[in-house]
């Protein structure tokens, strides 16, 4: 079955600096991939989303890659904020059933 | 900008009680899903719901759960008869297709006693 790896740990960034976070999965490649946000108890908040066939995505300060051949996608936040902190989820969405298939999240911390 | 709602925000419920956690997703969106995410857990997919039916569900949505789209605007989850384990956050979501983004209600936390 499809298994999706994101950095458990958090991760300390500048205020300023360009935050990476990772997404890994395995067995097949997805039809889509999208990047959500989620503060302590909320939804997740859509950021963007990449189709298989698509290598960058760029949406203001955000920026998301998709390698199929690594299968791994990195999501960038340029000049990062204090507003910025959050989870990071990456999901994959399955093209057979149209299911979400989520990863643990990475919990992005932005020190002023 | 037009977006999922879920009502209660907050619900506390005696082991072995029925619950029904409501959901008004986007108006011209068709398709419709539950997530669950167990505190300090990754977001889980319970079921998709599509044309009047189920259309995907996970080992997760058991017998004790079953979903509905009673009128044009509301879609709820029922679990018949709680568990302890049953205790997450429950999101509602929707889209227009089924291979576009899905949009997140708020969610509802679900305390089982």
């Amino acid at each position: 079955s499809q298994k999706i790896e994101q950095n458990s740990e958090a991760l300390n960034i500048q205020e300023g600096k360009t935050a990476t976070l990772t997404c890994n999965y395995t067995n097949y490649s997805p039809a889509y991939l999208q990047w959500y946000r989620q503060d302590p108890g909320r939804g997740p908040v859509f950021l963007l989303l990449i189709r298989e066939n698509e290598k960058e995505k760029r949406k203001e300060r955000l920026k998301v890659t998709f390698d199929t051949t690594l299968k791994q996608s990195l999501f960038h936040i340029t000049a990062s904020q204090p507003a910025d902190s959050a989870t990071y989820l990456c999901a994959l969405l399955m093209d057979s059933n149209y299911q979400l298939i989520w990863g643990a999240g990475t919990k992005l911390i932005i020190k002023p | 900008e037009p977006e999922v709602t879920q009502t209660p925000s907050h619900q506390v419920t005696q082991m072995g009680q029925e619950v029904i956690l409501r959901c008004v997703p986007i108006s011209n969106h068709l398709y419709f899903y539950w997530y669950r995410q167990i505190l300090g857990q990754k977001v889980e997919f319970l079921v998709s719901f599509y044309n009047n039916e189920i259309s995907e569900k996970s080992e997760i949505f058991d017998d004790q759960f079953s979903v509905e789209r009673p009128d044009g605007s509301n879609f709820t989850l029922k679990i018949r008869s709680t568990k302890l384990e049953d205790s997450a956050m429950y999101f509602c979501a929707s889209c227009i297709r089924g291979t576009d983004t899905q949009y997140f209600g708020p969610g509802t936390r679900l305390t089982v006693l």
